[in-house]
């Protein structure tokens, strides 16, 4: 069964950076594009960023566009979301996302547990 | 402010049927196929409903979806207390180039 199991999240200082990694199972990952979604407390879900399969084709979110970076390694079955310049409004629960196609990455499917990431001073 | 625009709340009492709308446009909506999120308290999303209404196996069939231009809709038939939940409709967005949400759909048995 598809296992997705984010960790790195943790309590950051406004303008520093963070990593997220996400391990995946169950599924041969290097066939399907990866999301990250994030929800903030008490909100709903924003899109964050995608990878295709071979990391040829990347797409962010305008609201982390230039500071956060999605990137994969296909040998280790696991997917990354380097964040920098962290801001007060990055504060959410980050999901490590798979897609629901073998081949697409439009449709964020099989989602992981989360992991907060908290922004403050 | 969310792309897709659903309603923040819906009700309905145990064996009712209940729908969810949710609207869109040229670019998301009416260019791409939408699909349905359902979270329970708690816990992360899980795809309830994919390509406008198709249904993950494991999702009851009291569950279904539906498109039309550029809304859809998700429609319980049967209502039940577990299904008490948040939803969020999403579709591909080719402006955007990527996914967008609606604001999310609060639903509660009454």
């Amino acid at each position: 069964q598809v296992q997705l199991v984010e960790s790195g999240g943790g309590v950051v200082q406004p303008g520093r950076s963070l990593r997220l990694s996400c391990a995946a199972s169950g599924f041969t990952f290097s066939s399907y594009a990866m999301h990250w979604v994030r929800q903030a407390p008490g909100k709903g879900l924003e899109w964050v960023a995608v990878i295709w399969l071979d990391g040829s084709n990347i797409h962010y979110a305008d609201s982390v566009k230039g500071r956060f970076t999605i990137s994969r390694d296909n040998s280790k079955n696991t997917v990354y979301l380097q964040m920098n310049s962290l801001r007060v409004e990055d504060t959410a629960v980050y999901y490590c996302v798979r897609d629901r196609f073998n081949g697409s990455g439009k449709t964020p499917g099989y989602w992981g547990q989360g992991t907060l990431v908290t922004v403050s001073s | 402010q969310s792309v897709l625009t659903q309603p923040p709340s819906a009700s309905g009492t145990p064996g009712q049927r209940v729908t969810i709308s949710c609207s869109g446009s040229s670019s998301n909506i009416g260019a791409n196929i939408v699909n349905w999120y359902q979270q329970l308290p708690g816990t992360a999303p899980k795809l309830l409903i994919y390509s406008n209404n198709q249904r993950p196996s494991g999702v009851p069939d009291r569950f279904s979806g539906s498109k039309s231009g550029t809304s859809a809709s998700l429609a319980i038939s049967v209502l039940q207390s577990e299904d008490e939940a948040d939803y969020y409709c999403a579709a591909w967005d080719d402006s955007l180039n990527g996914p967008v949400f609606g604001g999310g759909t609060k639903l509660t048995a009454l």
